[in-house]
């Protein structure tokens, strides 16, 4: 199985704050990494998928990037309602895995 | 939208049949999925299914005892969970699975349900 690693695995910061949470694979996943954003008590919210093509509906401050191993997801001004946990999740290969979460709280 | 039934307490060993009851898109055109979280913790995939039933893939820690399954006529997903372990115990969430490209598709899972929390303990 293909293991995912986020870091960091929490992060505060304040509104208006560019952040950037980092993805990496186990092995070469080519573009096929999605992320998703949950809230506490709350399924999982589709954000990116293939890397960085972003869902119809999520605000253009997030962006995605990334190839290979290694990838990145960048909220470029928080808002106060992306105070959230946000996992990323390859698609390469069953079964698909997840990373661990980065808890993003507030500073 | 997706809304999954059918969890509670139930002891080792034991087993429980969760339903996710699909609204507002055509269900029979989908892989549908099963996805749980222990509490705090994060998010393993459990299972998938593909449009008219014929395949299925679970993950290690569960194939021989979970069975997934479908019925288009209801619009709905199922997971049959018997020998049931602690390790078990968690919130199990149905999703959608969007699939796109050639050869080695690209897919996600755009649609969530709430969740349904299955509890495993004497």
């Amino acid at each position: 199985d293909i293991q995912m690693t986020q870091s960091p695995s929490s992060l505060s910061a304040s509104v208006g704050d560019r952040v950037t949470i980092t993805c990496r694979a186990s092995q070469s996943i080519s573009t096929y990494l999605n992320w998703y954003q949950q809230k506490p008590g709350k399924a999982p919210n589709f954000l990116i998928y293939a890397a960085s093509s972003l869902q119809s509906g999520v605000p253009s401050r997030f962006s995605g990037t990334g190839s290979g191993t290694d990838f990145t997801l960048t909220i470029s001004s928080l808002q106060p309602e992306d105070f959230a946990t946000y996992y990323c999740q390859q698609s390469y290969s069953t079964p698909p895995t997840f990373g661990q979460g980065t808890r993003l709280e507030i500073k | 939208q997706l809304v999954e039934s059918g969890g509670g307490l139930v002891q080792p060993g034991g087993s429980l049949r969760l339903s996710c009851a699909a609204s507002g898109f055509n269900f029979s055109y989908y892989w549908m999925t099963w996805v749980r979280q222990v509490p705090g913790k994060g998010l393993e995939w459990v299972a998938k299914l593909n449009q008219d039933g014929s395949e299925k893939y679970y993950v290690d820690s569960v194939r021989g005892r979970f069975t997934i399954s479908r019925d288009n006529a209801k619009n709905s997903l199922y997971l049959q969970m018997n020998s049931l372990r602690a390790e078990d115990t968690a919130v199990y969430y149905c999703a959608r699975r969007i699939t796109f490209g050639g050869a080695h598709p690209y897919w996600y899972f755009d649609l969530w349900g709430r969740g349904t929390l299955v509890t495993v303990s004497s």
